[in-house]
């Protein structure tokens, strides 16, 4: 079965770029997308197709995915961004593999 | 704008099954996209459960095959979660979500209910 490897935490400081990781065999032939959830919040998509942005999702956010990681970049990252963030792809093994998240904080 | 809403019961006996209803608001759930159940244990990762299309097609995921039913009820614009033989590692909050496959292996969740707690417990 496919497996996404995610750091367990990361720490950034106010108004400087995070970088969270998503590991995965050859996972840059795959399309990688992106959730953030608060605490006793839903998830909210904010990365679909590797690098695309929803409606509504500022533009801090990117995403990039090559080789065996795919990465999400937030810049000038702002007490709101505290949060798990979660990889996810589908796999035509295992369907929908979800990483197992990272926390972000910053401090 | 969709939304979707779980509802059903908080507490399961250990054995019993779990039953769950997503009700949907803003659009149709004959339009064309998957809707799915996605739980996750407190203080835990995010768990695909399965999916199903307005036609009755479902998918499931291979770990809980066994005990997961999901129906559709295009009359009343909602769709239902059996998990049977419920044991503790199955208490978790449940989401239930609609998947967007806008391409072939391209494959995600872009709208969320707020999700449910069930606990399953003696």
């Amino acid at each position: 079965s496919y497996e996404l490897t995610q750091p367990l935490s990361v720490s950034v400081a106010l108004g400087q770029t995070a970088r969270i990781t998503c590991g995965g065999n050859n996972i840059g032939s795959k399309n990688v997308h992106w959730y953030q959830q608060k605490p006793g919040q839903a998830p909210v998509l904010v990365i679909y197709r590797d690098s695309n942005r929803p409606s509504g999702i500022p533009e801090r956010f990117s995403g990039s995915n090559s080789g065996n990681t795919a990465t999400l970049t937030i810049s000038r990252a702002q007490a709101g961004d505290e949060a798990d963030y979660y990889c996810q792809v589908w796999d035509s093994s295992t369907e929908v593999v979800f990483g197992g998240g990272t926390k972000l904080t910053v401090l | 704008q969709v939304q979707l809403q779980e509802s059903g019961p908080g507490l399961v006996k250990p054995s019993g099954t779990l039953s769950l209803t997503c009700a949907v608001s803003g659009g149709s759930i004959s339009s064309s996209n998957w809707w799915s159940w996605v739980r996750q244990p407190p203080g835990k990762g995010l768990e695909w459960i399965g999916e199903i299309y307005h036609s009755g097609s479902t998918n499931y995921n291979p770990s809980l095959k066994s005990r997961v039913t999901i129906s559709v009820d295009k009359s009343k614009n909602q769709f239902s979660l059996k998990l049977s033989s419920v044991t503790a590692a199955d208490t978790a909050v449940y989401y239930c979500a609609r998947i967007l496959v806008p391409a072939a292996r391209v494959y995600y969740f872009d709208y969320w209910g707020q999700g449910t707690l069930v606990t399953v417990s003696s």
